[in-house]
């Protein structure tokens, strides 16, 4: 039983390039969420999802998009990457009105 | 607009030192409030929910309260393998959106 698993858990890219983070759960959760923390700032909520087909913008959604074509994967895609991005992102699942949050390993984005 | 503050933003204690890490929030609506612990380089670990002011929650040397506008994490008797990060999140009336404080940072030496 793995939980959350995300990958690449590392990537160092040049402003412009794009890439897509991946983020899967293997618990049946409703929920999945993209976070990402900056020292100092906190967790901020990137984008969210409560189901298979449906997602919605969460604090700092500018310059991210995501899909959600399975139920246990969620998707985090950057078109073009800028060095305002560099951030640690996580993924995070929950169950229907559980609120209990698990967390992936998190995956470490460089923007030169 | 929601807010979440978490106080001191660093705390070192020594071994068996116990204290009390606080959380202040504005949260409209709160849904559940919940501690997580995370070490470095990890993501954080659920540690308990509290629902309604006055609840309290314990695990090991770790007991969590709430008041209305407060929540705190008491550490009784700290060991060095407490040190991380201690991270405060309410859950907003929507239910869907966790927001997370800045976390206070605990260093327990030997």
């Amino acid at each position: 039983n793995a939980g959350v698993t995300q990958t690449p858990k590392f990537r160092v890219l040049k402003t412009g390039q794009s890439m897509t983070l991946l983020c899967a759960q293997d618990m049946n959760h409703e929920y999945m969420y993209w976070y990402r923390q900056d020292p100092g700032m906190g967790l901020r909520l990137i984008h969210y999802s409560v189901g298979e087909g449906t997602t919605a913008k969460g604090e700092v959604p500018d310059g991210y998009n995501v899909s959600r074509l399975k139920k246990q994967n969620f998707l985090l895609g950057l078109e073009s990457a800028a060095p305002s991005q560099t951030s640690v992102y996580f993924c995070a699942s929950s169950g229907r009105g559980t609120g209990e949050l698990f967390f992936g390993e998190g995956s470490r984005l460089t923007v030169l | 607009e929601d807010q979440v503050t978490q106080s001191p933003e660093a705390l070192r204690l020594q071994e068996g030192e116990s204290s009390s890490l606080n959380c202040s929030y504005t949260v409209s609506g709160l849904r559940g409030l919940f501690w997580y612990r995370q070490d470095p380089g990890k993501g954080p670990e659920f540690l308990f929910t509290l629902y309604s002011a006055g609840e309290e929650k314990e695990k090991e040397r770790l007991k969590a309260t709430l008041t209305k506008k407060e929540s705190f994490l008491h550490i009784t008797a700290p060991k060095p393998e407490d040190s991380a990060t201690y991270l405060c999140a309410p859950r907003d009336a929507g239910g869907f959106k966790t927001i997370f404080g800045a976390g206070t940072r605990l260093f327990v030496k030997a």
